[in-house]
Order: structure tokens, then C-alpha cells, then sequence
């Protein structure tokens, strides 16, 4: 199966620094690749996901980028503010046809300091 | 759409006792998924279902875990009898289709098993 690590496991920031997470997987057959938000005691929520056709992908502070070469993808938040503090999760997938389940990474927690 | 709804919320039971827990999924999505959440293991997927037929329950922890989906729009997960090593949030998603699209989840249920 697909092996998932996300790097760093903890992430400290200070309000309006930048924060980049990386997710490297073993499975060149992926082709989906998203990133998820958990607050405490709340459920993940998809906040955004790239294909292996598009290299980049933006939405206002976050974005990702995809090496496929490489097998990694990234999470890019600039100008973080208090509200991102939470987990957060990459699960590629894909395959022919959308046929391979999502493996979940263990999680990366951001904390951004006032 | 109300978005994929679990119940309960929250349940606490004794060691021994039948949990069941229920899902319902997002209308027209066709693939159902169970995780557990702990500390110690992340997020775990413990069963799928593609249009309502279990595909794969390798991540049932033992046989006093059983899922059933009668429909396309209910799911249950129960364990019986409940021991407290299954004290978990327990998370129900939805999607498309099984990979290559981002998952819905559920508000989850918390579990303690005294």
C-alpha cells in the first residue's frame, strides 16, 4: 500500500510568518493530492487539493505544490494567522479511474502564536 | 445538504456493552468510508463501501467490529461487546467515488468505554 509522512509532525509560527508542510508518498500511480484541516474536536475538512496535471494551486493564503518526480506535495500557508492553528492531514490517491482509497498522513500540528 | 450527519455525538458505555453507531451519507455520493482517530494511531480506516457493498474491512480491528450498509443513504458500525481500548472518535466520510476526489466527513462520534 501507500506509504504517507508528513514533515514536520509540529509547526510553530509567529502571526504572519509562513508555514510550508510537505507530504511525500510512495505510490506513482497517484494522481489526487489533498490537504486537510482539523481544529480540536472538530472533523477534517478538505481546504484544498491539486492533479498531477497542474504543477501549482492557489487560494488566497494557502496553496499547494506538487513535484511528481519527486513524489512530494506541499502545503503553503503565508500570512498565518491564530484561526490556522490546527492538524493538518495529506491523503493522495487516485489511480485508473479513482480506484485507490486515500492513506492518510499522521498529521502535522500548526500553531501560530499572536 | 446537510452534509454527512453521525449519531450520537457522543456515547458512553460500559465495558461489554453493544455501541452502535450510525452514519448518513451525503445524497448521491456512492462510496462510504469508517475511520477511528486516536492519538496514538491517526486516522485509520477501518471499512469502505462502493454503492453499498462492503469492498474492504482489512482494518476491522477483530470481529467484535461489524458494519452493515442497507442503503444508500444509512450506515452502521458496531462493536460488541466494547472494550475500553475502543475509546476513539469514530468518523464516517463520503465521496464520489472511493479515491480521487476529497472525502466529507462527519462531525464524528466520541466513544468512551469504561
Amino acid at each position: 500500500g501507500e506509504n504517507v509522512e508528513q514533515h514536520p509532525s509540529t509547526l510553530s509560527v509567529q502571526e504572519g510568518d509562513s508555514a510550508v508542510i510537505k507530504c511525500t508518498y510512495s505510490d506513482s500511480a497517484s494522481n489526487y493530492f489533498p490537504w486537510y484541516k482539523q481544529e480540536l474536536g472538530k472533523r477534517p475538512q478538505l481546504i484544498i487539493d491539486i492533479r498531477s496535471n497542474v504543477g501549482e494551486k492557489k487560494d488566497q493564503r494557502i496553496a499547494v505544490t506538487l513535484n511528481k518526480t519527486a513524489k512530494h506535495f506541499s502545503l503553503h500557508i503565508t500570512e498565518t494567522q491564530p484561526e490556522d492553528s490546527a492538524v493538518y492531514f495529506c491523503a493522495p490517491s487516485g489511480g485508473p479511474g479513482g480506484s485507490y482509497i486515500p492513506t492518510f498522513g499522521r498529521g502535522t500540528s500548526l500553531i501560530v502564536h499572536p | 445538504d446537510a452534509g454527512v450527519i453521525q449519531s450520537p455525538r457522543h456515547e458512553v458505555t460500559e465495558m461489554g456493552q453493544e455501541v452502535t453507531l450510525r452514519c448518513k451519507p451525503i445524497s448521491g455520493h456512492n462510496s462510504l468510508f469508517w475511520y477511528r482517530q486516536t492519538m496514538m494511531r491517526g486516522l485509520e480506516l477501518l471499512i469502505y463501501f462502493n454503492n453499498n457493498v462492503p469492498i474492504d474491512d482489512s482494518g476491522m480491528p477483530e470481529d467484535r467490529f461489524s458494519a452493515k450498509m442497507p442503503n444508500a443513504s444509512f450506515s452502521t458500525l458496531k462493536i460488541q461487546p466494547s472494550e475500553p481500548r475502543d475509546s476513539a472518535v469514530y468518523f464516517c466520510a463520503s465521496s464520489y467515488q472511493t479515491g480521487g476526489r476529497g472525502y466529507t466527513f462527519g462531525s464524528g462520534t466520541r466513544l468512551t468505554v469504561v
